[in-house]
């Protein structure tokens, strides 16, 4: 079954505490991003990666690390999470093909909560 | 940067009744426009898109959208709620080069009365 997968699905943790939520998907797609979900506010990218090794800023980045060594993974890094952090993030991945008209796939989010 | 404005934080409607979501962007540059929806608990799933062509696109679920250059906006409509189209809908817009970039509304939740 074609899909992304978030983990862990939900974490509470404290400031400042080193925390990787991982994103694997298994369409072999060259396009991956990463948003946080916030009241009121929608969604908004934090970073994207046009394959590997190739990544770029959202409009949020800020707080956020990204590494894409493998294809088929998207980690999202927080150094020193701070309890502006505390979100619902969702990882998403999309056929490239440089025409951009590929719709996203989504995982099924990941809560964090950052005390 | 893009604005997507979506009126309307909540909406609610009758089964039956026609179903009117609101969905505006700001680019001069039409860009790729996209219709997600969102169950609780669950990611967003695709409902309908436009890149090019034709300018009234149908979706799953009996979801159509339209889009309006002159108005820069991207409605969605449904002729008849169903109880099973209570959720949050999201309007999406990609530009950019080779549009990498996303931006989405602040979403549209929909209430379906019995």
């Amino acid at each position: 079954e074609a899909q992304v997968t978030q983990n862990p699905r939900y974490l509470i943790t404290v400031t400042g505490k080193k925390l990787t939520v991982t994103c694997s998907q298994n369409m072999n797609h060259e396009y991956m991003s990463w948003y946080r979900q916030d009241p009121g506010l929608g969604l908004r990218q934090i970073y994207y990666s046009m394959n590997v090794e190739v990544t770029d800023k959202g409009d949020v980045p800020e707080g956020y690390k990204v590494s894409r060594k493998e294809k088929r993974n998207f980690p999202l890094i927080l150094e020193s999470p701070s309890p502006n952090q505390t979100s619902l993030y969702f990882c998403a991945s999309r056929l490239w093909g440089g025409s951009g008209n590929q719709p996203q796939h989504f995982g099924d989010g990941t809560r964090l909560s950052i005390l | 940067a893009q604005s997507v404005t979506q009126l309307g934080s909540h909406v609610s409607v009758s089964e039956g009744a026609l179903v009117l979501l609101r969905c505006n962007y700001s680019s001069s540059v039409p860009p790729y426009l996209f219709w997600y929806v969102q169950y609780p608990n669950q990611g967003l799933q695709l409902l309908l898109k436009y890149t090019t062509g034709a300018t009234l696109v149908k979706g799953i679920n009996g979801f159509e959208a339209e889009f309006k250059k002159s108005e820069t906006s991207f409605h969605l409509t449904k002729p008849s709620a169903h109880m099973s189209d209570a959720a949050e809908y999201f309007c999406a817009v990609s530009e950019g080069d080779n549009f990498n970039k996303f931006y989405f509304g602040s979403g549209t939740k929909l209430n379906v009365k019995p």
